[in-house]
Order: C-alpha cells, then sequence, then structure tokens
C-alpha cells in the first residue's frame, strides 16, 4: 500500500548547522508531495509541496526536490535557526485519491 | 485566512464512555478529515469525507464512526472509548480539485482526548 517514511524521529543541531531530513514515499501513481511543519501547541501548517515530478518547492529557507526516480522528498535548509525548532512531515497526495498520508514525523531541536 | 475550529480542545472520559468531536470549517471547503497524532506514528488518518453526507474510511478506522453533516460540520465519535483511543486529534479541510490551493490542509489546533 502507500506509504510515506522518514527514518529520523528526532534530528538535534546548533544553529547555523545545514539540515537534512530524509522522506521517501511509495505509491504506484504520481503523487503531489509535501513538506508540512508543526510548532509546539499548534497544528500543522504548510511548509512547501510540489506536484511534478523532478520539480523543487522552496519557503522560508527550505528546499525539497522531488525525486521520482529514488522516491525521496527530502527537506534540506542550509543554516537553521533556533525558530526552525518544530516536527516536520512529509505528506503525498495521489491525484486521483482524497487522502493525505503523513510520514512519522521528525523533531528537530536547534541548540541556541 | 481559512479557519479549522475544533472542540473540545481537552476531554477526559473513562474506558467505555461515549465521545464526540466536533470539528468546523468556514473555508467553503469539500474536503475535511480526521487525524491521530502519536509519538511514534505522526498523523494517522482516521477519516475522511468530500462533501455532507459522504464518509470515507482511513487508515486506522476501528473504533470510530464519523459523520458530515453539512459542509461545515465534521464529528468524529468514540462510541465505547478505549484507553488506546488516548491521543491528539487533527482535524483539517482543504478545498476540492479544481480549485485553489487543492493539495493544501488546512488544521484545527487539536483536541486533547485521555481515556481513563
Amino acid at each position: 500500500g502507500d506509504s510515506v517514511i522518514q527514518m529520523q524521529g528526532q534530528v538535534t543541531l546548533s544553529e547555523n548547522d545545514f539540515l537534512f531530513i530524509n522522506c521517501t514515499y511509495s505509491t504506484t501513481g504520481y503523487p503531489t508531495l509535501f513538506w508540512y511543519v508543526q510548532y509546539s501547541g499548534e497544528g500543522p501548517q504548510l511548509l512547501l509541496q510540489v506536484t511534478t515530478a523532478n520539480n523543487k518547492g522552496s519557503s522560508r529557507g527550505f528546499e525539497a526536490t522531488y525525486d521520482k526516480g529514488t522516491t525521496s522528498f527530502h527537506l534540506q535548509k542550509t543554516s537553521v535557526q533556533e525558530i526552525d525548532s518544530a516536527v516536520y512531515y512529509c505528506a503525498m497526495r495521489d491525484y486521483n485519491q482524497g487522502k493525505l498520508i503523513f510520514g512519522q514525523g521528525t523533531k528537530l531541536s536547534i541548540k541556541p | 485566512e481559512a479557519a479549522v475550529t475544533q472542540s473540545p480542545r481537552n476531554k477526559v472520559t473513562v474506558t467505555g464512555g461515549n465521545v464526540t468531536l466536533s470539528c468546523r470549517q468556514t473555508n467553503s471547503h469539500n474536503y475535511m478529515y480526521w487525524y491521530r497524532q502519536d509519538t511514534g506514528h505522526g498523523l494517522r488518518l482516521i477519516h475522511y469525507s468530500y462533501g455532507a453526507g459522504n464518509l470515507q474510511i482511513g487508515d486506522v478506522p476501528d473504533g470510530y464512526k464519523a459523520t458530515r453533516t453539512t459542509q461545515e460540520d465534521f464529528f468524529l465519535l468514540l462510541e465505547l472509548a478505549s484507553p488506546s483511543q488516548t491521543s491528539l486529534y487533527f482535524c483539517a479541510s482543504r478545498a476540492g480539485q479544481g480549485e485553489a490551493n487543492t493539495g493544501q490542509l488546512y488544521f484545527g489546533e487539536g483536541s486533547k482526548l485521555t481515556v481513563l
């Protein structure tokens, strides 16, 4: 069945470090891919999305490339700040389906 | 700004109790969703709907019922609550196909349920 896998449950970095969060997906269709961010005490909110394979999405300094060959959608940021501390979710939606499937989430903690 | 409102925000019940979580969206969105959030599992889809009177089964539906009474309102029902249903529940909405921002989910602030 369809799935989204985030292997990193928690990532701890210092300010100005490089961020890389792994995400892979499995589906038979041509999904739209998303990254959502959830700050403490809030609901998740959209960070970025990419509809077309091999395209890149970016927002607030974060980037992710839709790699259909490796079925991956890794999230990157060159220099993290303390305000980036949050839980990050990778998600997928098949064009023909109404549902969105989320990964397990990665908690990012930034040491000041 | 899209708005999704959940109630109650906190609920404590006992095993076997009856619980209804409510969600209202004022976005005129077609799709509405119920997720549960648990450490190590992320967000898991319980039920969803693409319009009033419609219900689709998600990935973890056992023990839950849902009803979409209007375009705005989506309810999650736990008729015999169990401790395994202790969780943080999120409702979300999104526009349907052919409308702007069809992919983006707008989430409520969550309803924390504790089953003793």
